[in-house]
């Protein structure tokens, strides 16, 4: 596609559901980060693929974040049992080459998690 | 653990008026992203410094990069309300993930 897609855009959860946010990143691109954004702050790292491969999870913060990559094109972060501190910003990149050299993201528009 | 400041977090300025962003970070890097958020909508990458004294322009904005002191600086040239937008730098490494600071939101008034 033309750009890194992200859906739902908008997602409001009662705390202890689970929810699923999907990355449609650009054709192609060997690399897929996932960032999170809280309000007034910097997106915070989660985790990054290189095509299926999860070569880094450090950034995940508790063992109800999980993410997949099954083909190495579209990706899923799923939140389980989700909590009020969980509300943020999910930010999906990709990026056409492994990591290395300049290695420049194009970033979706992110995914708006609430939780009430 | 790799820490990146940005100062200001919040900068007003008059159309036309100079002003310089600082990001400093606290260990040593190969690589420094800026990029632009404007509100509700996805980051764009403007600059990538990739070796101490690296200075890359575009229009108005100008990036640079000193590796020994571990700081860059974007400056704004005769600013205009166009580039009122929060503008975050970023520390890459080649493990992938890269490390923001919490970001310069700009407003310039006329």
């Amino acid at each position: 596609g033309a750009g890194v897609s992200q859906s739902p855009r908008y997602k409001v959860a009662k705390r202890g559901q689970d929810v699923a946010l999907r990355c449609d990143p650009i054709s192609g691109h060997v690399s897929l980060f996932w960032y999170q954004q809280a309000l007034g702050q910097g997106p915070e790292f989660l985790t990054y693929f290189q095509n299926e491969a999860q070569l880094d999870k450090s950034g995940l913060p508790s063992d109800r974040f999980f993410a997949e990559r099954p083909e190495g094109s579209v990706s899923t972060l799923k939140i389980q049992r989700t909590q009020q501190e969980d509300s943020a910003v999910y930010l999906c990149a990709s990026s056409l080459l492994a990591v290395s050299g300049a290695n420049v993201l194009t970033f979706g528009a992110g995914s708006r998690l609430t939780v009430l | 653990e790799l820490k990146v400041e940005q100062n200001p977090l919040f900068l007003s300025m008059q159309e036309g008026k100079n002003y310089t962003i600082y990001c400093n970070y606290s260990t040593t890097s190969d690589r420094l992203y800026w990029y632009r958020q404007d509100p509700g909508k996805s980051l764009e990458s403007l600059f990538v410094l990739l070796s101490n004294g690296a200075v890359k322009q575009e229009g108005r904005l100008m990036a640079s990069l000193d590796t020994k002191a571990r700081l860059s600086t974007l400056h704004i040239t005769a600013a205009v309300h166009d580039l009122s937008a929060t503008y975050f730098c970023a520390v890459g490494t080649n493990a992938g993930k890269s490390t923001f600071g919490d970001g310069t939101t700009l407003t310039v008034k006329p």
